[in-house]
């Protein structure tokens, strides 16, 4: 079966920078996209950007471009968001979502268990 | 970019039916897919393509989409319905979704 491990919480000071890890398993990790959405707390659910695992290709949120960086390892079935120069306002949950599309119509099936990222002098 | 407007709460008592809307420009172009969120959970695919229930999803959860309003109906509301529910369509190669909606079972 699908799934998607993330990596554990992180508690970053503002101005730093987090990496968060999706590992994956039970499908072939170069053909469907990963998408990394992110919750803050009590809010909704906000689309960061996709990357497509088999090309590299990525395709962000304006609201994030110059400050995320999604990349993945091929070899180990993993996917990373990295954000930088982080705020306080970046304080939420950050899921790992694999897609499924079909005539270029896309929607998440399987989410990851999601990843605490606290910002806090 | 795209715009995809929800009541941010509906009410409904157990036994009778509830629909969460989820407005747009000319929504009914687009495909719409919903998902069911509950407290400290990741969110849950419950209608993709305006109105396919995955597998696991009761007959109760339906979809409908025309115009420029998609609507989630969930027929013969349980208590364990309760939750926040989103809508989202694929736009110019970007996920954009509504902003949720709380469905309280009264």
């Amino acid at each position: 079966q699908v799934q998607l491990v993330q990596s554990g919480a992180e508690v970053k000071k503002p101005g730093a920078s987090v990496k968060v890890s999706c590992k994956a398993s039970g499908y072939t990790f170069t053909g469907y996209y990963m998408h990394w959405v992110r919750q803050a707390p009590g809010q909704g659910l906000e689309w960061m950007g996709w990357i497509n695992p088999n090309s590299g290709g990525t395709n962000y949120a304006q609201k994030f471009q110059g400050r995320v960086t999604m990349t993945r390892d091929t070899s180990i079935s993993t996917a990373y968001m990295e954000l930088s120069r982080l705020r306080s306002d970046d304080t939420a949950v950050y899921y790992c979502a694999r897609d499924n599309c079909t005539n270029g119509v896309c929607y998440v099936v399987y989410w990851g268990q999601g990843t605490l990222v606290t910002v806090s002098s | 970019s795209y715009v995809l407007t929800q009541p941010p709460s509906v009410s409904v008592a157990p036994g009778k039916t509830a629909r969460i809307t989820c407005g747009g420009n000319n929504i009914g172009s687009k495909s719409v897919h919903w998902y069911q969120q509950k407290p400290g959970q990741a969110p849950v695919l419950v209608i993709y393509y305006d109105s396919d229930r995955p597998s696991g999803i009761p007959e109760r959860f339906s979809g409908s989409n025309s115009g420029n309003t998609a609507t989630l109906t969930i027929s013969r509301v349980e208590a364990g319905d309760e939750a926040d529910y989103y809508c989202q369509v694929w736009d110019s190669s970007k996920v954009v979704f509504g902003g949720g909606t709380k469905l309280t079972v009264l």
